[in-house]
């Protein structure tokens, strides 16, 4: 019944690892979105993908990586972790890419922790 | 550039009474959608309310509502009858043609017994 999933729920890390927090959504849509919301609770938006292509590609540091295998799923690696990584980490779907009256439902997040 | 402002962090309200949540946004696009959501402490995200900015008429959602200004770029949402479920942090949201969404900075709701 899960619309959109996120695996690890909780990621505990050493600065300077490699990790990766998958992501599929059940709905049939089209496009798939990374956020990131940090201490402060601040949302922005880090990727965009519409049928597996990178539609959106906010100024992230090039260490994020996001992956789309097909248009179900949306990956994102992180390489060479820093302190200021630490946040939740945010994915989302909607139906289609040019439509700005779809809604966008979220995962439930990955609270990532760098130390 | 688009733009969400949320000028209230932290708001707090009385069971059973109204609160209001301020919102303003600037795009230079002519279609767009404007949505309210909400982030319980249990983190998922989950949509209150949207609008869309051809529609004059506010929308409406059972004990939510908007007072949608479309000159002043004004979207604020009003809860009605607030309830102790109703303690979340609420973004407000801007969508575009160009399938670009940008939030605002949120607003913490705390409804007090």
């Amino acid at each position: 019944d899960t619309a959109v999933s996120q695996t690890p729920k909780y990621l505990v890390t050493q600065m300077g690892n490699d990790k990766s927090i998958k992501c599929e959504q059940n709905l049939g849509h089209d496009t798939m979105y990374w956020y990131k919301q940090d201490s402060k609770k601040f949302l922005k938006i880090m990727f965009s993908y519409n049928n597996k292509e990178l539609i959106i590609n906010e100024t992230v540091p090039n260490r994020f990586s996001p992956k789309s295998p097909d248009k179900a799923h949306l990956n994102l690696h992180i390489n060479s972790l820093e302190l200021g990584d630490s946040a939740v980490y945010f994915c989302a779907s909607s139906q289609a890419r040019d439509a700005p009256e779809e809604t966008q439902y979220f995962g439930p997040g990955t609270r990532l922790l760098v130390l | 550039a688009q733009t969400v402002t949320q000028s209230q962090p932290e708001m707090s309200v009385q069971e059973a009474e109204t609160v209001t949540l301020s919102c303003t946004y600037d795009t230079s696009e002519s279609n767009y959608y404007l949505f309210w959501y909400k982030q319980p402490p249990s983190r998922q995200m989950i949509l209150v309310i949207r609008q869309e900015a051809y529609k004059q008429q506010n929308a409406t959602e059972n004990r939510f509502s908007v007072n949608f200004q479309k000159a002043a770029k004004s979207f604020s949402l009003k809860i009605s009858d607030s309830q102790l479920g109703d303690t979340a942090m609420y973004f407000c949201a801007v969508n575009t043609n160009a399938g670009k969404s940008t939030f605002g900075d949120g607003t913490t709701l705390t409804v007090k017994p």
